[in-house]
């Protein structure tokens, strides 16, 4: 069975623009959730989605969101990008059972 | 205070050493006990999870969850250089919910 894709593995990109981030879940798993991780912060939870619908958020302003698409996968936009954005974003897919499975991430980097 | 506290390390330890790593909880409702490991530059990759107070083993690496406690470790027997990573601890409710220790770097030395 494939694992967590996300896509791309990096970005470059400058402050004030905005980012789309993308990820596949493993095949079967509805939830889809994704984290911000930094040196400082560690690994800090923005959302998760099941059935396309968001059902958890964390503490992160609205220039962060997302969605789900009828078939699981998720994408993550990021506006007006600042540079304390720059981080690992992961994202991590789960069946039923509350156990989490990562992608490799996608390493933003805001100039 | 947090949800999850993790012993903060770093640690480095010489190569065939005995390992463990440590975290506190404070939610009761926590029911999923996991364990992964990070290596530089990669997302976290699933090491171990367990329900049940208890001890789970899996070759070289040993889970243990006190529930009454609210603690939870990592033991790594005989540890090698590949072991070199951050390992973060993360509890979960049935809700969903996960919440991830700081992580805690290991160095092994050959």
């Amino acid at each position: 069975k494939a694992g967590v894709t996300q896509t791309p593995r990096y970005l470059i990109k400058t402050r004030g623009q905005q980012v789309t981030l993308s990820c596949s879940p493993i095949s079967g798993h509805r939830s889809v959730s994704w984290y911000q991780q930094t040196p400082g912060q560690g690994l800090q939870f923005l959302f998760e989605y099941f059935s396309e619908t968001q059902r958890n958020k964390g503490n992160f302003p609205g220039r962060f969101s997302g969605r789900q698409f009828s078939n699981s996968r998720s994408e993550m936009n990021v506006s007006t990008l600042e540079l304390g954005d720059s981080a690992l974003y992961l994202c991590a897919s789960r069946a039923q059972e509350n156990i989490q499975y990562f992608g490799a991430g996608t390493r933003l980097s805001v100039l | 205070q947090k949800e999850v506290e993790q012993d903060p390390g770093p640690l480095s330890v010489p190569e065939g050493a005995i390992v463990s790593l440590n975290c506190t909880y404070s939610n009761s409702a926590f029911q999923y006990f996991m364990w992964y490991r990070q290596y530089s530059r990669k997302g976290p990759e699933l090491l171990m999870y367990t329900y049940s107070s208890g001890n789970k083993e899996d070759g070289r690496f040993t889970a243990q969850v006190d529930k009454s406690s609210k603690y939870i470790s990592l033991f790594i027997r005989d540890s090698q250089p590949s072991d070199s990573a951050t390992y973060l601890c993360a509890i979960g409710t049935n809700a969903g919910k996960s919440t991830f220790g700081d992580g805690t770097t290991l160095t092994v030395k050959p």
